[in-house]
């Protein structure tokens, strides 16, 4: 399994500026990805990070907007940049490791509360 | 798009088995079928996870017809701390699944 910590649980934020949130992972692991949950909605991926090369961004995410870091294979950050109401989400930071029966399991922080005044 | 279809919503009493079921008629042979929950205010978990054989966990079974093309989660005895929104996800499996694609999932709302 893997345990997920995110920084910050929650915060509050003017508009215009930029939020960091990090992603601690507590084992290595190769594949790492940022989704946002709008709300009352379901989640939808940003991008995924793999250390050692670029993030990949779905549709509709641009770097611009949603730069990620990746330095090792226990840590991530996503910082949401020129912030908007509408960037008011919980964003959450998931990680691939071995679960049971040595099966790649998803597994997922309890996520970043954003609201944006 | 989510390729999965779930109701939107379901009842269970306390103690009774909760029977949440997912349709994924255009499930490609690779294509596993997972399970995550969500409670309020949570990241999701993870349930279980199937091919083609029947599952089970020490959370859940997950019943998976012979066609492929629906399944049911079983939580044997609900209780209230199951109530949460379900999703019933198709994913490559393998040895790496990367993304997730969420549908609505179906809130499940266990009551005393």
């Amino acid at each position: 399994s893997a345990v997920i910590s995110q920084k910050p649980s929650r915060d509050i934020c003017q508009r215009g500026t930029s939020l960091t949130i990090q992603c601690q992972v507590d084992s290595q692991v190769t594949m790492m990805f940022w989704y946002r949950q709008q709300p009352g909605q379901s989640l939808t991926l940003i991008a995924t990070a793999n250390q050692g090369s670029e993030a990949t961004y779905e549709s509709g995410f641009v770097i611009d907007k949603f730069p990620i870091s990746r330095p090792n294979l226990t840590f991530s950050t996503l910082t949401v940049s020129n912030m908007s109401p509408e960037d008011s989400s919980i964003y959450l930071c998931s990680v691939e490791a071995l679960g049971r029966g040595a099966k790649n399991i998803q597994y997922f922080g309890a996520g970043t509360r954003l609201s944006v005044l | 798009d989510a390729k999965t279809t779930q109701p939107p919503s379901m009842d269970c009493a306390e103690g009774r088995a909760a029977n949440l079921p997912c349709n994924h008629s255009t499930i490609s042979g690779n294509e596993y079928v997972y399970w995550y929950r969500q409670i309020h205010s949570q990241g999701p978990q993870y349930i279980i996870h199937g091919l083609k054989n029947n599952e089970t966990n020490e959370m859940a079974s997950l019943i998976i017809t012979e066609d492929r093309k629906s399944s049911t989660l079983i939580l044997p005895h609900a209780t209230l701390r199951d109530t949460a929104v379900y999703y019933c996800i198709e994913s490559a499996g393998g040895t790496s699944y990367g993304k997730l694609t969420f549908g609505q999932g179906t809130i499940l709302t266990v009551h005393p």
